[in-house]
């Protein structure tokens, strides 16, 4: 079974621009959340999304939005980058129906110039 | 709020045991995990408790006490494969896959 699989793996952006970040599931997982890991802070909690609806946000500003497609497949997107949105952004799937473990991506790097 | 708290640097030597702690005050409580992360890599599952007590797996253990909001990662016989950042998360709800995550504890070993 392939892994989970986030596109691209780094990104390099200056200000102001906007970004979309992929991430596919492991097959048959139908619940994906995301995260943003920044040295200071560890894996902050970004959105949750099961069956293409959005289950839970985190404290991030509007910026930061997502959405899940029927193939279950993932994207982020942030608008008007700043530069404290440098951070690694990881993707994890889980099987809601076995009520397992998250399975994480290797991440996106983004750098925000 | 939500708060998870561990040490944030360890060091250990090759062959011996640390124990790599984790308190939290969450919200609710359905489930701790231990990630280990690489540098620059994924985090990788190690363990899982939602009940009270040890769970063992190889050289790695797991311990929680929910009554403390309390729990532990037990290495035993260090390798310097070992060396790696230990990342304790709760779940807070059974209809919710979000994890708390603490910031981590970079553990180093030593030959």
């Amino acid at each position: 079974k392939a892994g989970v699989t986030q596109t691209p793996r780094y990104l390099i952006k200056t200000r102001g621009q906007q970004v979309t970040l992929s991430c596919s599931p492991i097959s048959g997982h139908r619940s994906v959340s995301w995260y943003q890991q920044t040295p200071g802070q560890g894996l902050q909690f970004l959105f949750e999304y099961f069956s293409e609806t959005q289950r839970n946000k985190g404290n991030f500003p509007g910026r930061f939005s997502g959405r899940q497609f029927s193939n279950s497949r993932s994207e982020m997107n942030v608008s008007t980058l700043e530069l404290g949105d440098s951070a690694l952004y990881l993707c994890a799937s889980t099987d809601r129906d076995m009520n397992t473990e998250a399975f994480f991506g290797q991440g996106t790097r983004l750098t925000v110039v | 709020g939500q708060n998870i708290d561990q040490p944030t640097e360890m060091t250990a030597t090759e062959g011996a045991i640390v124990q790599i702690n984790c308190t939290y005050q969450t919200s609710g409580f359905n489930g701790l995990f231990w990630y280990q992360q690489h540098a620059g890599e994924a985090p990788t599952f190690l363990s899982y408790n939602v009940l009270d007590g040890l769970e063992e797996k190889g050289r790695f253990s797991s311990f929680l006490s929910r009554s403390k909001g309390y729990s532990y990662l037990l290495l035993k016989e260090l390798q310097m494969k070992d060396s790696a950042s230990y990342l304790c998360a709760v779940r807070v709800s059974y209809n919710t896959d979000k994890l708390i995550f603490g910031t981590g504890t970079r553990l180093q070993v030593f030959p």
